[in-house]
């Protein structure tokens, strides 16, 4: 199954700009998914097919996918943005969902 | 609006087993694939298994295969969990999550607030 690493923590000062990375062998040829999970609670799909946005996710939140790393950045960012954010794709190979190890971002 | 409830969770004895049940409501049921991912106590997501919209196809993480199966009751739009042969590394809370549309590529568009289950003797 693929593999996808994500930095373990970001840090950034509120109205910054966040970028986390989600590298994989070609992950470009995939469909990257973006999820962000507040203590206790379920995670929020934020970012779905590389840079599409659900209704109700602010325009702050965009994403990119080329070659072995996906990004998902945040602008402006947010006291309440912090949270824990994941990647996930479809390996076709095994027919397996696969996460990202998942990256704490912290708002200074 | 989509609303996803499990239930079934508690504690449970190694090599026991557990059923999970996931309630849907506010959306037409019968038409989306469903899955199942658990996330360890201070861990990251951990995918387990998908079903399709009919329970024709299934497909199961590595690490539960052989001792997990996934089911769903379209009459009573209602998603289960089997969990046998139980193992503390199982533990964590468990939720289920909705197809977006008909891709299998697609993301998990809606989660349920999950059902902790707790694998100790």
């Amino acid at each position: 199954s693929s593999v996808l690493t994500q930095p373990p923590s970001v840090s950034v000062a509120p109205g910054k700009t966040a970028r986390i990375t989600c590298g994989g062998n070609n992950i470009g040829s995939k469909s990257v998914h973006w999820y962000q999970q507040k203590p206790g609670q379920a995670p929020v799909l934020v970012i779905y097919y590389d840079s599409d946005r659900p209704s109700g996710i602010p325009e702050r939140f965009s994403g990119s996918n080329s070659g072995n790393t996906a990004t998902l950045t945040i602008s402006r960012v947010e006291a309440g943005d912090e949270a824990d954010y994941y990647c996930q794709v479809w390996d076709s190979t095994s027919d397996h969902y696969v996460f990202g190890t998942g990256t704490k971002v912290t708002v200074l | 609006q989509v609303q996803l409830v499990e239930s079934g969770g508690g504690v449970v004895q190694p090599g026991r087993s557990l059923r999970l049940s996931c309630a849907a409501s506010g959306f037409t049921f019968s038409s989306y694939g469903m899955h199942w991912v658990r996330q360890a106590p201070g861990k990251g997501l951990e995918w387990v298994a998908v079903i399709s919209f009919d329970g024709s196809n299934l497909s199961y993480a590595d690490s539960v295969k052989g001792r997990f199966t996934i089911s769903r009751d379209n009459s009573k739009n209602t998603l289960y969990l089997q969990m046998n042969s139980l193992r503390a590394e199982d533990t964590a809370v468990y939720y289920c999550a909705k197809y977006f549309e008909d891709d299998i590529s697609g993301p998990f568009d809606s989660w349920g607030q999950g059902t902790l289950v707790t694998v100790s003797s």
